[in-house]
């Protein structure tokens, strides 16, 4: 059974540009959360998705935003970037509630 | 609100020798707690998980922790650690539904040789 991939695992952008970043959760798995691990914030959730919809949402700005398609991959885009979006961004899938994600190797991102 | 506290941020520990990594909770109603291992370049691994019932659960690598209601908190432990579990353990709680995963700021176990 493939495991949640991420795509791509590193990434370089420039201020000011935009990013998507991919998710493939484990087949099967509906629910689709994104987290940002940083060494000063630690691990902050982003948002989660469930069968196409917004379930929850963290406290993040509006220049990060997501979407999960109809085969429950996900996508997640980063708006006007800014040198402090510079973050390891992980994914993780779940069949359904907190029974255990499982997460993706993550996109590492470097803005400059 | 929901919250974690990891209490050490390092650990360092010789090989062999018996390890405890501290996690403390906060949360007004009932919690699922996880602990995942984060290996150098990689993504978050499920450790082990409380739901319900016994409160000691266990891992399949040597690991354990207990859930302790009073105390809030869900220390994990090994009785005898190797090189090979240098890595870096988040603390996580979910309140039960719906909600997301708190994770702790992490504690870096380091084995010593």
């Amino acid at each position: 059974k493939a495991g949640v991939t991420q795509t791509p695992r590193y990434l370089i952008k420039t201020r000011g540009q935009q990013v998507t970043l991919s998710c493939s959760p484990i087949s099967g798995h509906r629910s689709v959360s994104w987290y940002q691990q940083t060494p000063g914030q630690g691990l902050q959730f982003l948002f989660e998705y469930f069968s196409e919809t917004q379930r929850n949402k963290g406290n993040f700005p509006g220049r990060f935003s997501g979407r999960q398609f109809s085969n429950s991959r996900s996508e997640m885009n980063v708006s006007t970037l800014e040198l402090g979006d510079s973050a390891l961004y992980l994914c993780a899938s779940s069949a359904g509630g907190p029974y255990g994600y499982t997460f993706g190797s993550g996109t590492r991102l470097t803005v400059v | 609100a929901q919250s974690v506290t990891q209490l050490d941020s390092q650990v360092p520990v010789f090989e062999e020798a018996p390890v405890e990594l501290r996690c403390n909770y906060s949360s007004s109603v009932s919690v699922y707690l996880f602990w995942y291992v984060q290996y150098p370049n990689q993504g978050l691994q499920l450790l082990l998980k409380y739901l319900s019932g016994s409160t000691l659960v266990e891992s399949i690598n040597g690991f354990e922790a207990e859930f302790n209601k009073s105390q809030t908190s869900f220390h994990l432990r090994k009785p005898s650690v190797h090189i090979s579990d240098t890595a870096e353990y988040f603390c996580a709680v979910s309140e039960r539904g719906n909600t997301p995963l708190v994770f702790g700021k992490g504690t870096r176990l380091s084995v010593i040789a």
